[in-house]
């Protein structure tokens, strides 16, 4: 069974545009959570969806944004990117996300903001 | 992964044990994993231990969890080069924080030939 994949694996932009992120989670998983991954931050909850809705959302400005399809597929867009926005940006899927469900990471898409 | 702390660093001599701890203060934590992220890579599930259990032994990889203490470690035995890598102690919580982990900073181990 193919892993949780991401596209694209390497971005660069440059302050004020505005990027999207892609996350094809497990086949048959129906959750994927998006986290953010900097030195200085560690590793950071930005959302997770479940069935086209999102669940639960980290503390993140609104310039962070995702939505899920109907087949589980999932991006994240960052809207007027700021330099501290550069991250490893990692996206998991689980079965359903309920806390039983064992999550299971793509390899990011590493972002830098020029 | 304020509520979630591992020491930063660890060193190791190729073939002996490596112990790399976790702990964590949320007593509504319900199961506790460990990922192994390689440089430039996603994070790798190395195993995870339900909270009602206090050990776990998967291969060369063993979980031990003192839910009393809030005290969670993992022991590679027989580490090898190939090891060298950050571990992250994470857990999950009940609750309204469904598909969200919260992480450690994680421990940068390094295994010496």
């Amino acid at each position: 069974k193919a892993g949780v994949t991401q596209t694209p694996r390497y971005l660069i932009k440059t302050r004020g545009q505005q990027v999207t992120l892609s996350c094809s989670p497990i086949s048959g998983h129906r959750s994927v959570s998006w986290y953010q991954q900097t030195p200085g931050q560690g590793l950071q909850f930005l959302f997770e969806y479940f069935s086209e809705t999102q669940r639960n959302k980290g503390n993140f400005p609104g310039r962070f944004s995702g939505r899920q399809f109907s087949n589980s597929r999932s991006e994240m867009n960052v809207s007027t990117l700021e330099l501290g926005d550069s991250a490893l940006y990692l996206c998991a899927s689980s079965l359903a996300a309920s806390v039983q469900e064992t999550q299971y990471f793509g390899p990011g898409t590493r972002l830098l903001v020029l | 992964g304020e509520d979630v702390e591992q020491s930063l660093f660890l060193s190791v001599r190729e073939g002996d044990s490596s112990v790399i701890n976790c702990t964590y203060t949320d007593s509504s934590s319900t199961y506790l994993y460990w990922y192994k992220q390689e440089p430039g890579a996603g994070l790798q599930l190395l195993t995870y231990i339900f909270s009602n259990m206090d050990m776990k032994q998967d291969q060369r990889l063993t979980v031990l969890l003192n839910k009393k203490d809030k005290h969670l470690s993992l022991r590679i035995a027989d580490t090898q080069t190939g090891d060298s890598a950050i571990y992250f102690c994470a857990e999950s919580r009940r609750g309204s924080t469904l598909g969200r982990l919260y992480f450690g900073r994680g421990t940068q181990l390094t295994v010496w030939p």
